[in-house]
């Protein structure tokens, strides 16, 4: 089953503008990670942010989570058209991380 | 690239065939897991080893599933008398020593169609 649901499922931005995707969870969790996958490959660890944190950056991204709501954003900023990919997130109810259905971003030049 | 590597990167069989996947994950990395994706979905958790023990497997590895770590170094994923529904891409990950929650280091996967 799937713990995160990532929303919209689709995005499509034009090169330049921000991206936002946000992520819900069901169960309690000690941190939140986002990963980005490219289409056909491996997933590539982009920010984790833990449950006693609030908001987190690095580089163009923002990451916010309030666990009050048990639910998380990512924000790309000055998004760029190899920001091109599927971006999940995910948790770690138990010993391995639980992962949503994903937001497909689509960046057009 | 990550540092960890998956063979073969794509693997055609006929149903009823058995197959064996490979996963090399970074070297230090004492934990390592399986995980199971299929067309627009995210990937599903089957099975992690700390070392060379076997510590949690999903219920979707149904016993014709397999999985091995024998050295506490790679790890060989055995899938026997596959089925259409079998097909997806299987993916690697690791982890490093004492962060079980932390982030992990995935391979480029292995897609296997079975026809």
């Amino acid at each position: 089953s799937q713990q995160g649901e990532e929303d919209p499922q689709a995005l499509s931005i034009q090169e330049g503008e921000n991206a936002t995707m946000n992520c819900s969870y069901k169960t309690s969790i000690n941190n939140l990670q986002w990963y980005r996958q490219n289409s056909g490959r491996g997933l590539v660890h982009l920010i984790l942010i833990r449950s006693n944190e609030r908001e987190k950056h690095s580089g163009r991204l923002r990451v916010t989570l309030d666990t009050s709501k048990k639910s998380s954003s990512l924000l790309i900023t000055a998004s760029r058209a190899a920001d091109t990919a599927s971006y999940f997130c995910a948790t770690v109810p138990g010993g391995a991380l639980t992962f949503g259905s994903g937001t497909r971003l689509q960046v057009q030049p | 690239d990550t540092g960890v590597s998956q063979d073969p990167r794509h693997k055609i069989t006929k149903r009823g065939q058995n197959v064996t996947f490979r996963c090399d994950p970074i070297s230090e990395h004492n934990r390592l897991y399986w995980y199971r994706q299929t067309l627009g979905q995210g990937p599903e958790f089957l099975t992690y080893f700390q070392n060379e023990a076997q510590l949690e497997k999903s219920r979707l590895l149904s016993d014709r599933f397999s999985a091995e770590r024998p050295k506490g170094s790679f790890s060989t994923l055995e899938i026997q008398r596959t089925e259409q529904g079998d097909s997806a891409m299987y993916l690697c990950a690791s982890s490093r020593p004492g962060a079980p929650q932390e982030t992990q280091y995935f391979g480029p996967g292995t897609r296997l169609l079975v026809l």
